[in-house]
């Protein structure tokens, strides 16, 4: 069976800083792994996917999000937080092998503190 | 493009009634899928649908049930409401195994 795991519930920066978002993720295969986010009241929106190539991705709104094989991990990254960056952030994976659901993490709500 | 659609956006219903939620996916896409979110529980999956077949299904009770016509828009249903299936409905569309888009949701309050 596949997972996801988001082990931060919440993650604080300052404005400014580097953020981080960690995921790790199980599958027996080989995955596919995405990032969304989500405004309140809103749906999800697409950030960005890893399907195979490039281990770092780049996505929307200067978000980028690295694959590590090894480490089974796509932690989202951003070089510079914005206070509009504040939103709940959902990793998600599904198995490239056969007609696998997608699985999403609980979620890390971003909190980027002026 | 239009985005994903649902209808209607707010719903309250009461204990024993039953709903039916719609859900108009991007045009081209072939696979729909259905979340409930809770603040408690996070975003769990309902069924997923492609092309009229039922492709996945979650751990639901049989009270929620799915149904995609051949036009790719696809309705859930939960009959027999509980307090417990309060919750944003989300219905996500996309191309295959590409990434989901997902509509605005139906927020479902069971009184």
């Amino acid at each position: 069976a596949q997972s996801v795991a988001q082990p931060e519930d919440q993650v604080n920066v300052a404005e400014g800083n580097p953020l981080t978002v960690k995921c790790t993720y199980s599958v027996s295969g080989n995955p596919y792994l995405f990032w969304y986010v989500q405004y309140p009241n809103r749906g999800l929106q697409f950030l960005l996917k890893y399907i195979t190539g490039d281990n770092l991705v780049k996505g929307s709104y200067g978000f980028e999000a690295e694959f590590n094989k090894s480490q089974t991990s796509f932690h989202l990254k951003k070089p510079s937080a914005l206070v509009s960056d504040s939103a709940l952030y959902f990793c998600a994976v599904r198995d490239i092998g056969g007609y696998q659901k997608v699985t999403f993490g609980t979620g890390t709500k971003l909190q980027v503190i002026p | 493009k239009a985005g994903v659609t649902q209808t209607p956006r707010y719903l309250i219903k009461t204990r024993g009634q039953q709903v039916t939620l719609s859900c108009s996916p991007i045009s081209g896409h072939r696979s729909v899928s259905w979340y409930q979110q809770t603040p408690g529980q996070g975003l769990q999956f309902l069924f997923e649908y492609f092309s009229e077949t039922q492709r996945n299904k979650g751990n639901f009770p049989g009270r929620f049930s799915g149904r995609q016509f051949s036009n790719s828009r696809s309705e859930m249903n939960v009959s027999t409401l509980e307090l417990g299936d309060s919750a944003l409905y989300l219905c996500a569309s996309s191309s295959n195994y590409n990434e989901q888009f997902f509509g605005p949701g139906t927020r479902l309050t069971v009184l």
